[in-house]
């Protein structure tokens, strides 16, 4: 089975300071992960992956996650915040010993982010 | 701008009717999905076509009906619908990957159902 955490329902953050949104996760395996977010009335966004190699993983408009594996976790962050990052964040993962045809994502319950002016 | 398209962006529907979702993508993405997606709530996956053949479905209802004409697009057929069944309905496409499937999805907006 795979599954996904995101603890934290909400997060307020002032711009310009450092943003993180918690995920964490459970495979069987090594894990495929993945972070989307989404604006109001829109699409999931992709925002970044880890399949394998470093760690620490830098995708679109200035995030980064880093895998840990013996925490099991997949945090994102972004260095300095912006207002318009305020959206759902999703943390998704796959495990690839389940075989599937398709990106059988299991995703996490969303973080509302919310950054200040 | 979205490279999936979804169309109508709204629908209005009763228990009775019968409607149609549709979903294109010209990325070359051999694999697509139908999602649908409660307010504040993640994306729950419905059905998976991967090669123009349904490879999942996800013990979906038999009021919802998928179809995949060619590779380009994908349509989610809507009959007796309940009013529980008002959500946001995303269509995603990825790259098959020579069948490991590791690539991201890429999402479409979505239509939002409201049955009455």
């Amino acid at each position: 089975a795979q599954s996904v955490a995101q603890p934290e329902d909400q997060v307020n953050v002032a711009e310009g300071n450092p943003l993180t949104v918690k995920c964490t996760y459970s495979v069987s395996g090594n894990p495929y992960l993945f972070w989307y977010v989404q604006y109001p009335n829109r699409g999931l966004q992709f925002l970044l992956k880890y399949i394998t190699g470093d760690n620490l993983v830098k995708g679109s408009y200035g995030f980064e996650a880093e895998f840990n594996k013996s925490q099991t976790s997949f945090h994102l962050k972004k260095p300095s915040a912006l207002v318009s990052d305020s959206a759902l964040y999703f943390c998704a993962v796959r495990d690839p010993m389940i075989k599937a045809a398709g990106n059988k994502l299991t995703f996490g319950g969303g973080t509302r982010v919310l950054v200040k002016p | 701008d979205t490279e999936v398209t979804q169309t109508p962006k709204h629908l209005v529907m009763g228990m009775t009717n019968k409607k149609s979702l549709k979903c294109e993508q010209h990325m070359g993405h051999r694999a697509m999905y139908w999602y649908k997606q409660k307010a504040k709530k993640p994306p729950e996956l419905m059905f998976v076509y991967s090669y123009e053949k349904l490879s999942i479905n996800e013990s979906v209802p038999s009021r919802f009906s998928p179809e995949c004409p060619n590779s380009s697009l994908l349509n989610l057929h809507l009959h007796a619908l309940q009013p529980e069944d008002s959500a946001l309905y995303l269509c995603a496409s990825s790259l098959a990957d020579a069948g490991t499937y590791n690539s991201p999805l890429h999402f479409g907006n979505g239509t939002r159902l409201t049955v009455t």
